[in-house]
């Protein structure tokens, strides 16, 4: 079955640690995103890319860290320099950016600082 | 920057009752998605709105978009108790540079169907 798959599923930190957080798409899809959800709040835009080996700052990119080696896979860390990484965290794909932006999410990544 | 917004953020409602959400968005755009999320779980991908005067419809769910007031409208129809869940609007900027591919979201809205 197509899809996408986000580990792990809970994830703990602690202080000063750089974490990453896996994202795997079947899908052929060329564009992948990252977004942050906090509770009672929309989700935040913290990096996409459009194709390989290209990637763009959403809004709050500051502490995060993406690569896009290959089409299928596009891993965030979480640095030490994010201040507040306790959240629930998205991933998803969409065909291409170019045309329909409907976006395809994965079951997502409680993180929890302790 | 494209900013969108939902009201109400919290509805409670009593089953059979109808309601609309609706979803305000600042910059002209054609694209519009809803999506649903329950508790602790992912989104999912309800209706993709393409163009003005836009209309589809799942059960009791009806999604509209009107382009020139910026506005989309999710309608609940005799409302279930299945239809508790956090409803979420999305619009892109479609193929206009930087922005290219990237979804705006709402706060989302908290729908509570009680007996």
């Amino acid at each position: 079955d197509g899809g996408i798959t986000q580990s792990p599923k809970y994830l703990f930190r602690k202080e000063g640690q750089n974490v990453t957080l896996s994202c795997e798409q079947n899908l052929n899809h060329d564009a992948m995103y990252w977004y942050r959800q906090d509770p009672g709040q929309g989700l935040r835009l913290i990096y996409y890319s459009q194709i390989v080996n290209d990637f763009q700052k959403g809004d709050i990119a500051e502490g995060y860290s993406v690569s896009r080696e290959k089409k299928e896979s596009f891993p965030l860390t979480v640095t030490s320099a994010q201040k507040n990484p306790t959240a629930f965290y998205l991933c998803a794909s969409s065909i291409t950016a170019a045309l329909i932006t409907e976006a395809f999410f994965g079951q997502g990544t409680r993180l929890t600082v302790v | 920057e494209l900013k969108v917004e939902q009201n109400p953020l919290f509805l409670s409602m009593q089953e059979g009752k109808n309601y609309t959400i609706y979803c305000n968005y600042s910059t002209t755009s054609d694209r519009l998605y809803w999506y649903r999320q329950d508790p602790g779980k992912s989104l999912e991908s309800l209706f993709v709105l393409l163009s003005n005067g836009a209309v589809k419809q799942e059960g009791r769910l009806m999604a509209s978009l009107d382009t020139k007031a910026r506005l989309s409208t999710l309608h609940i129809t005799a409302a279930v108790h299945d239809l508790s869940a956090t409803y979420f609007c999305a619009v892109d900027m479609g193929n206009r540079g930087s922005t290219l591919g990237r979804l705006y979201f709402g706060r989302g809205t908290q729908l509570t169907v009680w007996p």
